[in-house]
């Protein structure tokens, strides 16, 4: 069965700090997402992350994926109070006839104070 | 706004009974997925559609049900409800099935169990 975990799973930090949360997972895949939840609110995707080595960029977020690990990481500089959200990755394992499920991970909870 | 619509937004229902939980995918998408939201459980898929078939299940309860119709909406049918049903309903959707996409996910339907 896969297992996904992410590390922290609750993040304060201070507004213009870097910081990184740890995605690790125990099954071979090659295919990791990253989403972002507000409270209350519904996932927005951050990164699709589908080769050894990718590296994908968005504004102060940066996530990359070494399968090789087992391992993502989403990267934070700098951070503004606008990132404070959760934050989840995601593991896609192919179903029995081609399908798509993805497996999350607990989500890291970031909030960004002044 | 990711294009993907659900009904309704809020259910509050009691024990013992039945409901019904509609979502709409972007246009173009042939795939639909339902995944449930607890603070117990986490994210967790349910079940996977393509164009009508099932393609993908997950840790889907057997009083749970789910169909994808031909105009693609699909619905969500939970019976026999319990205490222990309440979450927050997901539905997300994209345009094919066991390839490398994003999934696009829905506002939600928040069930309350009484």
């Amino acid at each position: 069965e896969l297992k996904v975990e992410q590390n922290p799973l609750f993040l304060s930090m201070q507004e213009g700090k870097n910081y990184t949360i740890y995605c690790n997972y125990s099954t071979t895949s090659d295919r990791l997402y990253w989403y972002r939840q507000d409270p209350g609110k519904s996932l927005e995707s951050l990164f699709v992350l589908l080769s050894n080595g990718a590296v994908k960029q968005e504004g102060r977020l940066m996530a990359s994926l070494d399968t090789k690990a087992r391992l993502s990481t989403l990267h934070i500089t700098a951070a503004v109070h606008d990132l404070s959200a959760t934050y989840f990755c995601a593991v896609d394992l192919l179903g029995e006839t081609s399908g798509s499920r993805l497996t999350f991970g607990e989500g890291t909870q970031l909030t960004v104070n002044p | 706004d990711s294009g993907v619509t659900q009904t309704p937004k809020h259910l509050i229902t009691a024990t013992g009974q039945r409901v019904t939980l509609r979502c709409s995918p972007r246009s173009g998408d042939l795939s639909v997925y339902w995944y449930q939201q607890s603070l117990d459980q986490g994210l967790q898929f349910l079940i996977q559609y393509y164009n009508g078939e099932e393609r993908a299940k997950g840790n889907i309860l057997e009083r749970f049900s789910a169909q994808q119709f031909p105009d693609l909406h699909s619905e969500l049918n939970l019976s026999s409800l319990e205490l222990g049903d309440s979450a927050l309903y997901f539905c997300a959707s994209s345009p094919y099935s066991g390839i490398k996409e994003t999934q696009y996910f829905g506002p939600g339907t928040r069930l309350l169990v009484l």
